[in-house]
């Protein structure tokens, strides 16, 4: 079974601050794929980033970065110079063989001006 | 770009009622999916479907639910005799049956309302 924990419900910072997001999944598969999801409170899910298992290269795209860690079954994320429309859930999810997506609790993020 | 599309986008009924959420997948995809968010809670899987059949269910898709694919394109989630509780964000998925990337394409949601 597969798992994934997102220990921060809540994350409350004025605009321009920098934003992590923590994310520790568990799974016994060796392929997998790890996903961030925004959903803003308009509702709809919106798809960030996917990494698989293979690929620890870390990335920055934009105002986004990600860093993966295998060995402490980490995939965190940050928000540089975090803005007010940044404001919204942030969802980690797993995908493993089985392609059924297992979604962490979420963390607000409130970005405030 | 192709996209997963629901209707309706929200929906008010009162309890006891069926309901019907319905799904347009991307066409050339052949696994569907249908997740459901309960109002401040985490996404939890409800049902996948290949080969119109159901391929895997939780424990939250009981005897009241159902889902078919009548007509080649829809994907339709059934609620028989909705409670306050089915009150959620219903989002639908699909996949290539090819795909080596992971990722399910959503639907933007249906937001179910049981007064």
């Amino acid at each position: 079974a597969q798992k994934v924990t997102q220990a921060q419900t809540e994350i409350s910072v004025v605009e321009k601050e920098d934003v992590t997001l923590d994310c520790v999944y568990e799974t016994r598969d060796t392929t997998y794929y790890l996903f961030w999801y925004k959903q803003p409170p308009s509702g709809e899910l919106v798809f960030l980033i996917r990494r698989n298992s293979f690929d620890e290269q870390n990335e920055i795209s934009g105002r986004y970065s990600w860093n993966f860690q295998k060995s402490t079954s980490s995939f965190n994320f940050t928000i540089t110079a975090s803005q007010v429309v940044d404001s919204a859930v942030y969802f980690c999810a797993l995908i493993t063989n089985d392609y059924k997506l297992s979604f962490g609790a979420g963390t607000t993020v409130t970005v405030r001006a | 770009e192709p996209e997963v599309t629901q209707t309706p986008s929200h929906q008010v009924t009162q309890m006891g009622q069926e309901v019907i959420l319905r799904c347009v997948p991307i066409s050339n995809h052949l696994y569907f999916y249908w997740y459901r968010q309960i109002l401040g809670q985490k996404v939890e899987f409800l049902v996948s479907f290949y080969n119109n059949e159901i391929s895997e269910k939780s424990e939250i898709f009981d005897d009241q639910f159902s889902v078919e694919r009548p007509d080649g394109s829809n994907f339709t989630l059934k609620i028989r005799s909705t409670k306050l509780e089915d009150s959620a964000m219903y989002f639908c998925a699909s996949r290539t049956g090819t795909s080596n990337t992971g990722e399910l394409f959503f639907g933007e949601g249906s937001r179910l309302t049981v007064l």
